[in-house]
Formats: structure tokens, sequence, C-alpha cells
């Protein structure tokens, strides 16, 4: 089972400031195939990044991907208030896929 | 739109039974494969296993064999989790949530359910 590693747990920035978030994998993530979510509270996940770096639809360019192997980031460039949520990282490229344990992104 | 509308909240004993359905609408159903993903209060994501919508083949994830069954009714568009001999440690928010591709499995999750919360307690 490959473990994603997220970091930091928590973080807590300002509306306007950039946002850094890490997914670490225990093992080399193949293909790329790592995807960013992003939750609300009450509310389903929502996808923002598959292939490591592909934008899903209708999601704004201020968040990228990037990422290979078992290095992988979530870039938030200028934080809108409806960006406060958790976030969470997710590989597919095994037979037994998994999620990170989630990064808080809180108003400061 | 595409969209996936499950049933409603589940209040269960221990021992007892649940079904919970998920309604896909909006896209051709057996052409995406299905995912079922379970989120305890509180707690992080985690992913249950998958269903071939063509062939409805079901993939089971480590820890969810035995009272886990997925199943369908393509008339209906319709994905169904099945658990038997409840447990209270099977509280939790149960969302089924579509590939982004197609079939094969193993792929990002694009159209999910607004959530089933199912509460085991006597």
């Amino acid at each position: 089972e490959i473990v994603l590693t997220q970091s930091p747990g928590t973080l807590s920035l300002s509306p306007g400031e950039r946002a850094t978030l890490s997914c670490r994998a225990s093992q080399s993530v193949s293909s790329s195939y790592l995807a960013w979510y992003q939750q609300k509270p009450g509310q389903a996940p929502r996808l923002l990044i598959y292939g490591a770096s592909s934008r899903a639809t209708g999601i704004p360019d201020r968040f990228s991907g990037s990422g290979s192997g078992t290095d992988f980031t979530l870039t938030i460039s200028r934080l809108e208030p409806e960006d406060f949520a958790v976030y969470y990282c997710q590989q597919y490229g095994s037979s037994r896929i998994t999620f990170g344990q989630g990064t808080r992104l809180e108003i400061k | 739109q595409v969209q996936l509308v499950q049933s409603g909240s589940e209040l269960k004993k221990p021992g007892a039974s649940v079904k919970v359905s998920c309604k896909a609408s909006g896209y051709t159903f057996t052409s995406y494969a299905m995912n079922w993903v379970r989120q305890a209060p509180g707690q992080g994501l985690e992913w249950m296993g998958w269903i071939n919508t063509n062939t409805g083949n079901p993939t089971y994830a480590q820890g969810f064999t035995g009272r886990f069954v997925f199943s369908l009714d393509t008339s209906v568009s319709t994905a169904y989790l099945q658990i038997s001999s409840l447990k209270a440690e099977d509280t939790a928010v149960y969302y089924c949530a579509r590939d982004v591709a197609s079939n094969s499995g193993y792929d990002a999750f694009d159209i999910w359910g607004q959530g089933t919360m199912v509460t085991v307690s006597s």
C-alpha cells in the first residue's frame, strides 16, 4: 500500500496569499497518477487536479499541481475566501487507491 | 447535468443491514466505473473499492470484503452499496464517485454523490 503523507496538517493564511500544500508518497506513484480534492464542511469532495498537474473541468487557474515520483505539490496562487477548506491528495497508480490524511487550510 | 444522487440518511441497529443507492444521470451509466468511499466522522477519506458498470464485476479494497457488496441496476442507472452485520464502527458518510475517464478503474474521481450518512447505534 502506498502511504501518502500531507503537510502541513493545518495551514493558516490570509486571502490574497499563496498556499503551498505538500503530498509525499511512501513509494513512487506510477505515471503521476496523483489527484487533489477540496472538501468543505458538509459537502462531498471536489476534484481539482488529476494526473499530478491537469486541472479538472471548471477549476480556476489559481489552482495548480506539480511533482512526480514521490513528491507532489498543490499551489493556490492567490487565496480567495472560498478556498478555505480541507485538501486531500489521492494516488490511483496502484491496485489499492489511497488518500492522504488531509491539510486544513484556515483563515489567519 | 452530470450528477450522482444518493439515498437519504439511515439509522440502523448493530447486526442489521443497510443498502445505499447512487442514481446517475446526465451521462451513459455503463461507460464509467463507480467507486465507493467511506468517511468516518471527523476523519479522512477511505477507498472501499469499485465496480465495473458494464460487466458488474466488483473489486473490494482490503478491509471491505465479506460484509460489503457492490451491485448495479443498469436499467435505472443506479449503483448500490450493501453492508450487512452492521457495527458501530461502520458509522460514516458513504460516497459514490465516478471515474474520470473509463470503466477500467484506478482513476481519479470527477463526479461525487452528496453522501449518505449511516449511523449504527443501539
